[in-house]
């Protein structure tokens, strides 16, 4: 079965630090890998995905990921974090047929000034 | 393109009530998913209805039902609520054109139902 795993629950950056979000999959075959992020009381945002190809994927608002099939991860990073980037983020994996996902826990981040 | 709405945003219903809520996919879209939301359990797959039909299933009990009508918007219907049953319920609708897997899904903001 499809699973996820976001180690970190919560997380706490500098503004202008770098940030790296965990994320470890369990997944059969090759994976459609997904990030979104929840800001209080909303829905969830696409901030990037993994279909296929370069492992090293481009997102909005600045965020990337890399896909490391060695290691099942496809860890989020940004490299300067900003007060706005407080939110909740979530990483999911996608299935082989339809549009269900799985989601992780989530990662709370939390942006000190 | 306006995105997904969903309506009401927030319901108080008691315990044994049942609960209908709706979904309006971005236009153009023919896949709609629904998925739970709580403190405890995450973020959880309820159903995907694509083409009036439901495709899949997530482990929710009977209780839990959906639809899709022609124009695919959709609803859900919740009967005999169990506090438990208290969460954020987001729907997501996906192009999917040619029906295959992993396309983008755009999340609507959610109903907040709370159950008393």
């Amino acid at each position: 079965a499809q699973s996820v795993t976001q180690p970190d629950i919560h997380i706490t950056v500098s503004e202008g630090a770098s940030l790296e979000l965990r994320c470890n999959y369990s997944y059969g075959a090759t994976p459609y890998l997904f990030w979104y992020v929840q800001s209080p009381g909303q829905g969830l945002q696409l901030l990037l995905k993994y279909f296929s190809g370069d492992t090293l994927v481009q997102g909005i608002k600045g965020f990337e990921a890399e896909f490391k099939r060695s290691q099942s991860s496809f860890n989020l990073r940004k490299p300067s974090v900003h007060w706005s980037d407080a939110a909740e983020y979530f990483c999911a994996v996608g299935p082989e047929y339809g549009n269900k996902l799985v989601f992780g826990a989530g990662t709370i981040l939390r942006v000190k000034s | 393109k306006a995105g997904v709405t969903q309506t009401p945003r927030y319901l108080i219903k008691t315990r044994g009530q049942q609960v209908t809520l709706s979904c309006s996919p971005i236009s153009g879209h023919r896949s709609v998913s629904w998925y739970q939301q709580t403190p405890g359990q995450g973020l959880q797959f309820l159903f995907e209805y694509f083409s009036e039909t439901q495709r899949n299933k997530g482990n929710f009990p009977g209780r839990f039902s959906g639809r899709q009508f022609s124009n695919s918007r959709s609803e859900m219907n919740v009967s005999t609520l169990e506090l438990g049953d208290s969460a954020l319920y987001l729907c997501a609708s996906s192009p999917d054109p040619s029906g295959q897997a992993g396309n983008e899904q755009f999340f609507g903001p959610g109903t907040r139902l709370t159950v008393l």
